[in-house]
């Protein structure tokens, strides 16, 4: 597609139950990014993929947060036993990570809203 | 610890006015900046970006100045329209990471 793609964009579940999120990104872009983002603050890193491998995982709250992505496109960031502090707004990027040139602009999706009751 | 942050939680202005959104940074390590907007119920889009060995940078009717001295970053828009009201952050590249990090944002409100 032509942007980064969420899904779903609203998801309620009650504390204690398995969910996950999905992420498209940009075609042919080989850096993948996913952030958390409360209410009145900014994105908070949670994990970077380059290619199939999370290069980057220092930001995942705690082993309860997993994410894939398996064929070095689509991810799926997991949360198990959910807990009511995870709901935020998940955001995922993707990026041409382009050094050469020192631009890294990363093209979000519109997010993935998670209520946990 | 080391942050991107940003002055002013919310800015009001007047259609047609000028605005300036301020942002400090505290880590002398970052070489990248970039400027985001982020419209209620979107993901952030990208504004405009900046390299440290730049101090300034002009786009269509945005302007992001850079002050490495006191670690300062700015982003001007003239002539605001009802259209840019929306939460603007600065986010820094730190040395070589692949990873921005986001301060928490300004929230800007233009009045017709």
């Amino acid at each position: 597609g032509a942007g980064v793609s969420q899904t779903p964009s609203n998801k309620v579940t009650e504390k204690g139950k398995y969910v996950e999120l999905r992420c498209d990104p940009i075609s042919g872009h080989t850096a993948l990014y996913w952030y958390r983002q409360s209410l009145g603050q900014g994105p908070e890193f949670l994990i970077y993929f380059q290619g199939t491998g999370a290069a980057d995982d220092s930001g995942l709250p705690n082993d309860r947060f997993f994410a894939v992505r398996p064929e070095g496109s689509v991810s799926t960031l997991k949360i198990q036993r959910t807990e009511r502090g995870d709901s935020a707004v998940y955001l995922c990027a993707s990026s041409l990570t382009v050094w050469r040139s020192g631009a890294n602009v990363l093209t979000f999706g519109a997010g993935s809203r998670l209520t946990v009751l | 610890g080391e942050s991107v942050g940003l002055h002013l939680p919310t800015l009001s202005v007047q259609e047609g006015d000028n605005s300036i959104i301020n942002c400090a940074y505290s880590n002398s390590a970052s070489d990248y900046f970039i400027w985001y907007k982020q419209e209620s119920g979107k993901g952030p889009q990208f504004i405009i970006d900046i390299r440290s060995n730049m101090d300034k940078r002009q786009g269509q009717r945005v302007t992001v100045l850079l002050n490495k001295t006191v670690k300062h970053l700015s982003l001007q828009i003239a002539a605001t329209q009802p259209g840019d009201s929306a939460v603007y952050f600065c986010a820094e590249n730190i040395g070589r990471s692949y990873i921005p990090t986001f301060g928490r944002g300004t929230s800007l409100i233009v009045h017709p």
